[in-house]
């Protein structure tokens, strides 16, 4: 069965570092997005991508970067953790470009910033 | 910026009730989707229901839209126990000139057994 897998499922690191968290698909879907989801904000849209070397800025990106060189996988790169990063992260695909189509979502990776 | 917003933020029922969440959004939107988070896991999806549609069913879910109130609601009918979880709207928002999904901030339904 296809299904999306992120790494490591819980990571803490401490302020200052570089943290790349991972995101693996098997749908082949060219859409990918990271989340990230925050008590009393819901999901919010930090990077998507939709396709191979294409990367997207979305609503929150300031300090995460993402880059696209297959179709089966988008790192979240976090240049210098702060302790605002502290989340949990989520990465999902899609079929469909944009809003139009079902998001498949992996289990998500807790982040934690000391 | 929320588009979606959901109400009641959280909802105790017995087994076997109904359960209604609603979902009020700003903008005009072409599509409204909900999806279901069960704790610790990822967001899965349940149903997409377009803007000249009025309601939708699958299973024991009955989603409804009016797009004239701007407002959707998801209906559960005879709830179990594993419909425990939290349930989100989300609409697609205009971002950048291309749309993007926007998430409310959810509804935890807690069914006793």
């Amino acid at each position: 069965d296809a299904e999306i897998t992120q790494s490591p499922r819980h990571k803490i690191t401490e302020t200052g570092r570089q943290v790349t968290l991972a995101c693996h698909q098997t749908w082949n879907h060219n859409n990918m997005f990271w989340y990230r989801q925050d008590l009393g904000h819901g999901l919010r849209l930090i990077h998507y991508s939709y396709g191979v070397q294409d990367t997207n800025k979305g609503e929150v990106s300031d300090g995460y970067s993402v880059s696209r060189s297959n179709t089966e996988d988008l790192p979240l790169t976090l240049e210098s953790a702060a302790s605002s990063q502290t989340s949990v992260y989520f990465c999902a695909s899609s079929a469909v470009a944009g809003a139009q189509g079902t998001q498949y979502f992996g289990p998500g990776t807790r982040l934690t910033v000391l | 910026s929320q588009q979606g917003e959901e109400d009641p933020q959280a909802l105790s029922i017995q087994e076997g009730e109904n359960a209604t969440m609603n979902c009020s959004y700003k903008t005009s939107i072409n599509n409204l989707q909900w999806y279901r988070q069960n704790s610790g896991r990822g967001l899965v999806h349940l149903i997409l229901i377009r803007s000249n549609e009025r309601e939708k069913h699958s299973g024991r879910l009955r989603v409804t839209l009016d797009t004239s109130k701007k407002s959707s609601s998801l209906l559960i009918t005879a709830s179990r126990a594993a419909d425990t979880a939290s349930y989100f709207c989300a609409t697609d928002a205009k971002m950048d000139s291309s749309y993007k999904l926007i998430f409310g901030s959810g509804t935890r339904l807690l069914v006793r057994p």
